[in-house]
């Protein structure tokens, strides 16, 4: 029972073009979420979160989008860079109650 | 500090052997998880500690498997009579409690042959 859903494994994208990464999941109890960046001989790191009270946040070049009605979640990188090639996943959790969950991961993989 | 520190980075063991790895979270982290990678999945949850507690520890994958972090500092990931099904990469991640983002070491590679 996958409970974090990524179902496009890779994603290309020209230099400077918006990329546009989706999750969707299926807990209705999640109230957290959050997206990791993992580069190859790396562990993840941590790149942006979103309660499950708010419906974007945004860092820099990158936005989240929660959309709670639909159990659906996005990260938007604009611009992107090839320095953002890498192996992104979404997660989530009951806040400070359970362990994260992942999902499968998405490669991006920007052309400059 | 320099953040998670897991240990070795990797591993090739014959089938049947036993393992163990070693995690040093961020020290002022009480929180430690395992996870394991394998290729083309997400990091799968194994077991969690808060301090020297194990909080979690049914979704270990069998009872081959066994975690131990005897003084809420370092934590050990025991693999016993290893199989090929086994070889993954096995992560390791700390928290503080009461906050939700973990930091991650960059893993032990294990390979059973």
């Amino acid at each position: 029972d996958q409970q974090v859903k990524q179902n496009s494994p890779s994603l290309s994208v020209q230099e400077g073009r918006i990329s546009i990464l989706n999750c969707d999941y299926t807990n209705s109890m999640f109230d957290y979420f959050l997206w990791y960046k993992k580069y190859p001989a790396e562990g993840p790191t941590f790149l942006i979160s979103i309660s499950s009270i708010k419906d974007k946040n945004e860092d820099g070049r990158f936005t989240v989008f929660l959309n709670k009605s639909a159990k659906h979640l996005s990260l938007h990188i604009v611009p992107s860079q090839p320095g953002d090639s890498a192996v992104y996943f979404c997660a989530a959790s009951v806040r400070g109650n359970t362990p994260l969950v992942f999902g499968k991961g998405t490669r991006l993989s920007v052309i400059a | 500090d320099t953040g998670v520190s897991q240990d070795p980075r990797h591993k090739i063991t014959k089938r049947g052997q036993n393992v163990t790895f070693r995690c040093d979270p961020i020290s002022e982290h009480n929180r430690l998880y395992w996870y394991r990678q394998t290729l083309g999945q997400g990091p799968e949850f194994l077991t969690y500690f808060q301090n020297e507690a194990q909080l979690e520890k049914s979704r270990l994958l069998s009872d081959r498997f066994s975690a131990e972090r005897p003084k809420g500092s370092f934590s050990t990931l025991e693999i016993q009579r290893t199989e090929q099904g086994d070889s993954a990469m096995y992560l390791c991640a700390s928290s503080q409690s009461g906050t939700d983002g973990y930091t991650f070491g960059s893993g032990t590679r294990l390979t059973v042959v």
